[in-house]
């Protein structure tokens, strides 16, 4: 069945530090893939989404590139501020069958100033 | 939109009760999914829903799991009896059908504890 593996957290970084946090798939046809944000207290909000092989998806300064020959979709950001402090889902959701959204772990990021 | 829509925001109860969760999806949307969040196993999906009709139930625990959309703007999860184990927050999702691909948007979830 569908997967999502994330690294482990949390990542603690200082405000301005480059965010790297890695996220890997299996999936069985070709799947859509999401980054969702979850700050403290509050529901799941989709940060940044891509379709296909070779899109990026960018929001808020956010980015990641959808890589087919690699199964994986990390999420990337030059310069990280404290309020950007919350968990991170990778998702994805298949093209046919069952559409629901397969999520990884989470990874709590932690900015300090 | 108010978007999502999820009552109540918390509920304790004691082992043995009965909880009822409710959901409001956003209007127009056809699907509706019901996740449970815990520390240990993350975010599961428990049932999911097309048009009102229930699709993949797989990830429902238990016989003590039920969950109901009698029409388009309102869905229930409830628990019977209710245990410890079952403390989490549940979350409630929706979106359009027709569109593949598309984004799920949740509402703010039910934290449970059963005690």
């Amino acid at each position: 069945g569908d997967s999502v593996t994330q690294m482990e957290g949390p990542v603690t970084l200082s405000e301005e530090a480059f965010l790297t946090i890695n996220c890997t798939y299996t999936a069985t046809g070709y799947p859509s893939l999401f980054w969702y944000v979850q700050y403290p207290g509050e529901g799941l909000q989709l940060l940044l989404k891509a379709t296909k092989a070779d899109d990026k998806g960018s929001n808020k300064g956010f980015e990641a590139t959808y890589r087919k020959e690699t199964t994986s979709f990390h999420l990337e950001k030059g310069s990280v501020q404290v309020s950007d402090s919350a968990v991170y889902f990778c998702a994805l959701s298949e093209d046919t069958g069952r559409r629901a959204l397969t999520f990884g772990s989470g990874t709590r990021l932690q900015v300090q100033p | 939109d108010a978007g999502v829509i999820q009552s109540p925001r918390h509920e304790v109860t004691e082992m043995g009760q009965e909880v009822t969760l409710r959901c409001k999806p956003i209007s127009g949307h056809n699907s509706l999914f019901w996740y449970r969040q815990t520390m240990m196993r993350g975010l599961e999906l428990l049932i999911y829903f097309n048009n009102n009709v229930p699709i993949d139930d797989s990830g429902m625990p238990e016989d003590r799991f039920s969950a109901k959309m009698p029409n388009a703007s309102f869905s229930t999860l409830k628990i019977q009896p209710s245990e410890p184990r079952d403390s989490a927050v549940y979350f409630c999702a929706s979106s359009p059908t027709g569109a593949l691909n598309t984004e799920a948007f949740f509402g703010q979830g039910t934290r449970l504890t059963v005690v």
